[in-house]
């Protein structure tokens, strides 16, 4: 079965700290998709990113990155000189061929908190 | 263009209560979910629809039913509200697949007394 863990439950930073979310994942296919979202105080969740299984090249978009390893099974995410409109409940997602590719599967979410 | 919306945004319920949250989407996405949020949970999928007339259960689909009869809507029911059901419930849509990003709605916060 699919499974997805975010082993860090809360991480409290200072303002321009860097700071690396981990994530790690379980599936027996190989063709799968990864994700992380973010939900500010306001609840609502946004999409930051999605990468296939066949695409380990790292990516980055302004102060954000991520690094995905599949020796490792992991995607972490990195958050570069952290502000504070950072802080939120950040998740991390998988959708693979056990739900048909119909739903994710997500972690339970790390909590960063980035202080000024 | 509003994206996805819930119908309410709070509610209190008293056990065995019966309530339908709304959940509408006018971006013409095929795949809807029902979510709910509980803290130290994360997300768990309740129901989902991969098109109008379909519904299929989720991680958690107990207490719950579902309708899809228009496309742009997708509908939870609670027949027999229970405390285990107090939580925050977030509806998403996806254009096609499971893999394409997923627009939430704002939640719904419920609580049964």
């Amino acid at each position: 079965a699919q499974k997805v863990t975010q082993a860090q439950t809360e991480i409290s930073v200072v303002e321009k700290e860097d700071v690396t979310l981990d994530c790690v994942y379980e599936t027996r296919d190989t063709t799968y998709y990864l994700f992380w979202y973010k939900q500010p105080p306001s609840g609502e969740l946004v999409f930051l990113i999605r990468r296939n299984s066949f695409d380990e090249q790292n990516e980055i978009s302004g102060r954000y990155s991520w690094n995905f390893q599949k020796s490792t099974s992991s995607f972490n995410f990195t958050i570069t000189a952290s502000q504070v409109v950072d802080s939120a409940v950040y998740f991390c997602a998988l959708s693979d061929p056990t739900s048909g590719y119909s739903t994710l599967t997500f972690g339970k979410g790390t909590m960063l908190l980035v202080s000024p | 263009n509003a994206g996805v919306t819930q119908t309410p945004k709070f509610r209190v319920l008293k056990t065995g209560q019966s309530m339908t949250l709304l959940c509408a989407q006018d971006m013409n996405h095929e795949y809807m979910y029902w979510y709910r949020q509980d803290p130290g949970m994360g997300l768990r999928l309740i129901h989902y629809s991969v098109g109008e007339g379909t519904t299929a259960k989720g991680e958690v689909p107990d207490g719950y039913n579902v309708s899809r009869l228009k496309k742009q809507n997708f509908l939870l029911g609670l027949e027999s509200a229970a405390p285990s059901q107090t939580s925050v419930y977030f509806c998403a849509s996806s254009l096609r697949q499971g893999w394409d990003e997923q627009y939430f709605g704002p939640g719904t916060r419920l609580t049964v007394t």
